[in-house]
């Protein structure tokens, strides 16, 4: 069984500000991470994800996230906060197991951008 | 490349009453998921197709949902009878099975009920 903690159901950051949003996960197996992001009123959308090799994976929008196997982490950052990165954030796991591709998710953090 | 599509957007309904809704995913994707997303809370899957077949729906509460993909395109969830805590998100998200766990699941815009 796989599971998602998110530290902080909101946070705020001032625009040009270190975006630092936290996911721990709990893996019976290698998992697979993932980051979601969600705007008001849309599906979510795939920033980056993590299988195997490097653990710094880079995504979209400037975003970068580290996979700390010692630390059970995937937290997710941003170096300068833009005011367009206001939304709901989602981290996610799934299985290395093939054939196997459910996703488990987190119960998300809002991010506020203060201008 | 068009993206998934779901309708209706919103929908209201009284419970009891029966709904239905709809998605299409992007052309050639064999796996479909429907997810149930509660305000507050992250999407939880409540079946997944391969094809037209199941191939997981250990969260869907059968006794009232129900879901098809007859053709392996397009699919329908449908609530019957609907009960207030059914108010949620439902998601539709579709992928092309690469294997392993990999897979980058692309979502449509959802459905928004509120039961009265």
């Amino acid at each position: 069984a796989q599971s998602v903690t998110q530290l902080g159901s909101h946070v705020s950051v001032s625009e040009g500000a270190l975006v630092l949003l936290r996911c721990n996960y709990s893996s019976s197996v290698p998992p697979y991470l993932f980051w979601y992001v969600q705007y008001p009123n849309q599906g979510l959308q795939l920033l980056l994800k993590y299988t195997t090799g490097a653990t710094l994976v880079k995504g979209i929008n400037g975003f970068e996230a580290e996979f700390k196997k010692s630390e059970t982490s995937f937290h997710l950052t941003k170096p300068s906060a833009h005011m367009s990165d206001a939304a709901e954030y989602f981290c996610a796991v799934s299985l290395s197991n093939f054939g196997n591709e459910k996703l488990t998710f987190g119960t998300g953090t809002r991010l506020t951008i203060i201008p | 490349e068009a993206g998934v599509a779901q309708s209706p957007r919103y929908k209201i309904i009284e419970k009891r009453q029966s709904v239905a809704f709809w998605c299409n995913p992007i052309s050639g994707h064999a796996t479909l998921y429907w997810y149930q997303q509660i305000l507050g809370q992250g999407p939880k899957l409540l079946i997944q197709f391969q094809n037209n077949g199941v191939v997981d729906d250990s969260q869907l509460p059968k006794d009232r949902f129900s879901a098809e993909r007859l053709k392996g395109v397009d699919s329908t969830l449908k609530i019957q009878p609907a009960k207030l805590e059914d108010s949620a998100v439902y998601l539709c998200a579709s992928s092309q099975p690469q294997g392993g766990g990999t897979d980058t699941q692309y979502f449509g815009p959802g459905t928004r009920l509120t039961v009265l």
